[in-house]
């Protein structure tokens, strides 16, 4: 079985300061892990995913994350906020193989103060 | 454009009343899968299928109903067996792989509402 946690339901930071988004893991399989956004009303979108490959991975948007398998964490960076950021984010975690295996957090809700 | 589309964007039926919900892809993906989302709850699996005519419950699917007739569609029937309906409905699907590394992409949601 596996599980996620995001850490904060919702981070507040100013326009132009970075981001951290925060996720911890658990699986009993080597993991895949994905970050999805979501803007109001809207589906989700694909940012990142880690599939065994590079630890560090970098996405669209000027996202980046890192699997760290010590700390079971896969936490959201970005160096810089835009406005346009604003939205939920979620992350995901695949255990193993089937299209049962999907496990979604709870949601991080961005907010970006001018 | 290749992508997922669901229709409608905002639904509203009278309780006691059976609703379909269309989900359509032309991605050429072979598993499709239908979430509820709750404000604060993330995403809970309805159903999924891998292929046409075969499809598996997930984690939430009393009081629905779906069917896979062909690839390229997966309708999601909520039921009045539904105790709480009202929310927002997304689809999705993906390629199959045996290791699973594949993502899902997610069509623009079906808002549902039951009075």
């Amino acid at each position: 079985a596996q599980s996620v946690t995001q850490l904060d339901s919702h981070v507040s930071v100013s326009e132009g300061t970075p981001v951290l988004l925060r996720c911890n893991y658990s699986s009993s399989y080597s993991p895949s892990l994905f970050w999805y956004v979501q803007h109001p009303n809207k589906g989700l979108q694909l940012l990142l995913k880690y599939t065994s490959a590079a630890t560090l991975v970098k996405g669209i948007n000027g996202f980046e994350a890192e699997f760290k398998k010590s700390e079971t964490s896969f936490h959201l960076t970005k160096p810089s906020a835009h406005m346009s950021d604003a939205a939920e984010y979620f992350c995901v975690v695949r255990g193993r193989g089937g299209a049962d295996g999907l496990t979604f957090g709870k949601g991080t809700h961005l907010i970006i103060q001018p | 454009d290749g992508g997922i589309t669901q229709s409608p964007k905002y639904l509203f039926r009278k309780e006691g009343q059976n609703v379909t919900l269309s989900c359509e892809q032309n991605l050429n993906h072979d598993a499709m899968y239908w979430y509820r989302q709750d404000p604060g709850q993330g995403l809970r699996l309805i159903y999924y299928s891998q292929i046409v005519n075969d499809f598996q419950k997930g984690d939430i699917a009393e009081g629905y109903s779906v069917s896979r007739e062909k690839k390229e569609s997966f309708p999601l029937t909520v039921t009045s067996a539904q105790k709480n309906p009202t929310a927002f409905y997304l689809c999705a699907s993906s390629y199959l792989s045996g290791q699973g590394t594949y993502e899902q992409y997610f069509g623009p949601g079906t808002r549902l509402t039951v009075t």
